[in-house]
C-alpha cells in the first residue's frame, strides 16, 4: 500500500531564511508525486508535481522539490520564506494513470517569524 | 474560469441526523474526488467518481455514500453521523484523463453535536 511520510509536523522559521521541508514515501514502482499547500480556512492548492524527466521540479510561488528514487523522498525547498508562506503543506502521491485515490501525508505547518 | 464550489461551507448538525454535502466541479471537468480532513488523520481519501460512476473508494463505512450527476456535480451523503464524523470535507476536480492538477473546493466544515 502507498503511504507517505511528513516527520516533521511543525516547524518555524524565520523570514527570509531558507527552508525544506521533508517527504518520503513508500509505493511499489515510481509514482506521481505532488506538493499542496492550504491556508487556513482554504482549500488546497497545488504547489508543484512531478512525473518524469528532471528530478528537480520547479513549482509556484518559488518553491522547488528534489525527487530522489534512492531515499523515496520529495523534499520542498524554497531559499528565502516570506511571511505568506506560513500555512500547512501536504506531500502526496499517487499512482501512474490516474489522480485517483492520492494519498496524502499528514502535513507540516510552518510558522514564519519576523 | 469558475473554481470548485462546495456548498454549504459550514453545517452544524446532530448525532443521528443525515447531511449532503454539495460539489460543482470546475467546467469541463469529469472527475471529482472526496477528502475528509481531520487534525489527527489529515486527509482522508473518501471516493472519486468519473462520468457518474464510482472509479475509487476509500476505506469508510457505508454511511458515507456519494453520487455524481451528469453534469459532473457531485453530492456525498453521511447517514446517522456521529461525532467523529465532525471535519472539513474537501472536494477536488480533475480532467480525469490520466494524472493531472486537482483543484481542490474551499471545503464544508461539519460540526457533529
Amino acid at each position: 500500500a502507498q503511504s507517505v511520510t511528513q516527520p516533521d509536523i511543525h516547524i518555524t522559521v524565520s523570514e527570509g531564511a531558507s527552508l525544506e521541508l521533508r517527504c518520503n514515501y513508500s509505493y511499489g514502482a515510481t509514482p506521481y508525486l505532488f506538493w499542496y499547500v492550504q491556508s487556513p480556512g482554504q482549500g488546497l492548492q497545488l504547489l508543484l508535481k512531478y512525473f518524469s524527466g528532471d528530478t528537480l521540479v520547479q513549482g509556484i510561488k518559488g518553491f522547488e522539490a528534489e525527487f530522489k528514487r534512492s531515499q523515496s523522498s520529495f523534499n520542498l525547498r524554497k531559499p528565502s520564506v516570506h511571511w505568506s508562506d506560513a500555512a500547512e503543506y501536504f506531500c502526496a502521491v499517487g499512482p501512474r494513470g490516474g489522480y485517483q485515490k492520492v494519498t496524502f501525508g499528514i502535513g507540516t505547518k510552518l510558522q514564519v517569524i519576523p | 474560469k469558475a473554481g470548485v464550489t462546495q456548498t454549504p461551507r459550514y453545517l452544524i448538525k446532530t448525532r443521528g441526523q443525515q447531511v449532503t454535502l454539495s460539489c460543482s466541479p470546475i467546467s469541463g471537468h469529469r472527475s471529482v474526488s472526496w477528502y475528509q480532513q481531520t487534525p489527527g488523520q489529515g486527509l482522508q481519501f473518501l471516493f472519486e467518481y468519473f462520468s457518474e460512476t464510482q472509479r475509487n473508494k476509500g476505506n469508510f463505512p457505508g454511511r458515507f455514500s456519494g453520487r455524481q450527476f451528469s453534469n459532473s456535480r457531485s453530492e456525498m451523503n453521511v447517514s446517522t453521523l456521529e461525532l467523529g464524523d465532525s471535519a472539513l470535507y474537501l472536494c477536488a476536480s480533475s480532467g480525469g484523463q490520466g494524472a493531472g492538477e486537482a483543484f481542490f473546493g474551499q471545503g464544508t466544515r461539519l460540526t457533529v453535536v
